[in-house]
């Protein structure tokens, strides 16, 4: 079945300590995303790529870094930089075209002590 | 600035008790307003897509309507099994490669 895999599931980290968040899909999509979701707000966008070897700030990409290096993956490198990185992170992609639908990974729950 | 407002921000409602959630929006040319459900813990799941003022979408329990500044959730005689957070999300004309998202309205149908 293809689908978006976000790994791990729950991830916890000493605060001072960069941390990489995995996302994998076989869904062909050329576009991919990444998402913060904090209790009470809205999903906001870090960062995204439309095509391999280019991406995009999304309005919260400060402490925050990624990649394309190939079409599957687009792995999120959350700094030390970033001031409040305890949240919900989500993956998602798209094809290319107009109003197609985000289809979204399980997310990863990070917790920065 | 673009916005997606949602309200209620929670919902109970007993099973078989019908209602609607409300998503308003402001954007620069809308292409397409999305709908999705958001279980505890998972990523949302997409629901519906609606593209212009007056279109309709069903499924199952659920109808999706727009208009020039709002949407429409209604749940037909909800389950218990409806019991989820619903998204509300929109993409402008102009930023293609992004979704602007409401912050929720959290839904709990009681048997």
């Amino acid at each position: 079945d293809g689908g978006i895999t976000q790994s791990p599931k729950y991830l916890f980290r000493k605060e001072g300590q960069n941390v990489t968040l995995s996302c994998e899909q076989n869904l062909n999509h050329d576009a991919m995303y990444w998402y913060r979701q904090d209790p009470g707000q809205g999903l906001r966008l870090i960062y995204y790529s439309q095509i391999v070897n280019d991406f995009q700030k999304g309005d919260i990409a400060e402490g925050y870094s990624v990649s394309r290096e190939k079409k599957e993956s687009f792995p999120l490198t959350v700094t030390s930089a970033q001031k409040n990185p305890t949240a919900f992170y989500l993956c998602a992609s798209s094809a290319p075209g107009q109003g197609l639908p985000l289809h979204f990974g399980n997310g990863t729950r990070l917790t920065v002590t | 600035e673009d916005q997606v407002t949602q309200s209620p921000e929670a919902l109970r409602l007993q099973e078989g008790e019908s209602s609607s959630l409300n998503c308003s929006y402001t954007v620069s040319g809308l292409r397409g307003l999305f709908w999705y459900r958001q279980d505890p813990g998972k990523g949302p799941e997409f629901l519906f897509t609606l593209y212009s003022a007056g279109e309709e979408k069903e499924k199952e329990r659920l109808k999706a309507t727009l208009t020039k500044k709002e949407s429409f959730l209604h749940i037909t005689a909800p389950k218990p099994e409806d019991s989820a957070t619903y998204l509300c999300a929109v993409q402008a004309a102009i930023n293609t490669g992004k979704l602007i998202f409401g912050q929720g309205t959290t839904l709990q149908v009681k048997p």
